[in-house]
């Protein structure tokens, strides 16, 4: 039969635009979060991180924000390049019994268009 | 900074074969090795969690006889994909924790594994 595949939330702006890209994760017990980038063919490279005693943090062009409350994580990042497009995914790590395990949220491909 | 190195980055099979894919911490040690597979457009999936000098531990639907772990040292783990079917065609990502702790985790660059 036909399959139907996934398709990734998708966000495109203009070169120089402000870009957010959200991430609702699962686990109220997670303490520790991680955005990541992933490029086409290749590993998810680092961006930021958050732990759960901070609702905010700051690193070069990307902001973190964490509201444990609705259990949402967004990446903001100033000034988007043409090299910031690519997919980028959020992770949480759950802590106790499942420390270590990082569980990774659904994507979201952004294109930054010049 | 850390560096995990992944190989082979791409590799194609018959159908029934076996494939080993290499995942190596190249400046630090590693204690826990996690095993991802990622199919297109899709997220991440953990597979299992490698520890060294014991047994992996596999995540619910993943066949332990079908990917065997191996993490003989503290800078390598191993996953074998055994008797490979079309199916098992997937990227593959391994990622490593540093030996001290804290939070970080460094990932390998990826196989890309298809099966014919």
């Amino acid at each position: 039969g036909e399959s139907v595949g996934l398709h990734l939330p998708t966000l495109s702006v203009q070169e120089g635009d402000n870009s957010i890209i959200n991430c609702a994760y699962s686990n109220s017990a997670s303490d520790y979060f991680i955005w990541y980038k992933q490029e086409s063919g290749k590993g998810p490279q680092f961006i930021i991180d958050i732990r759960s005693n901070m609702d905010k943090r700051q690193g070069q062009r990307v902001t973190v924000l964490l509201n444990k409350t609705v259990k949402h994580l967004s990446l903001q990042i100033a000034a988007t390049q043409p090299g910031d497009s690519a997919v980028y995914f959020c992770a949480e790590n759950a802590g106790g019994t499942s420390y270590g395990k990082l569980t990774f949220g659904q994507g979201t491909i952004l294109t930054v268009h010049p | 900074g850390a560096v995990v190195s992944q190989h082979p980055s791409r590799v194609i099979c018959k159908s029934g074969t076996s494939v080993k894919i290499e995942c190596r911490s190249l400046d630090f040690q590693a204690t826990t090795m996690f095993w991802y597979r990622q199919f297109p457009k899709q997220s991440l999936m953990l597979m299992a969690t490698s520890n060294e000098g014991s047994k992996a531990t596999y995540e619910q639907g993943v066949e332990k006889d079908k990917f065997l772990i191996n993490h003989a040292s503290l800078t390598l783990s191993t996953l074998t994909v055994t008797s490979a079917h079309p199916e098992d065609s997937s990227f593959y990502i391994c990622s490593a924790r540093e030996h001290q702790g804290g939070y970080g985790y460094t990932f390998g660059s990826g196989t890309r594994l298809t099966v014919v």
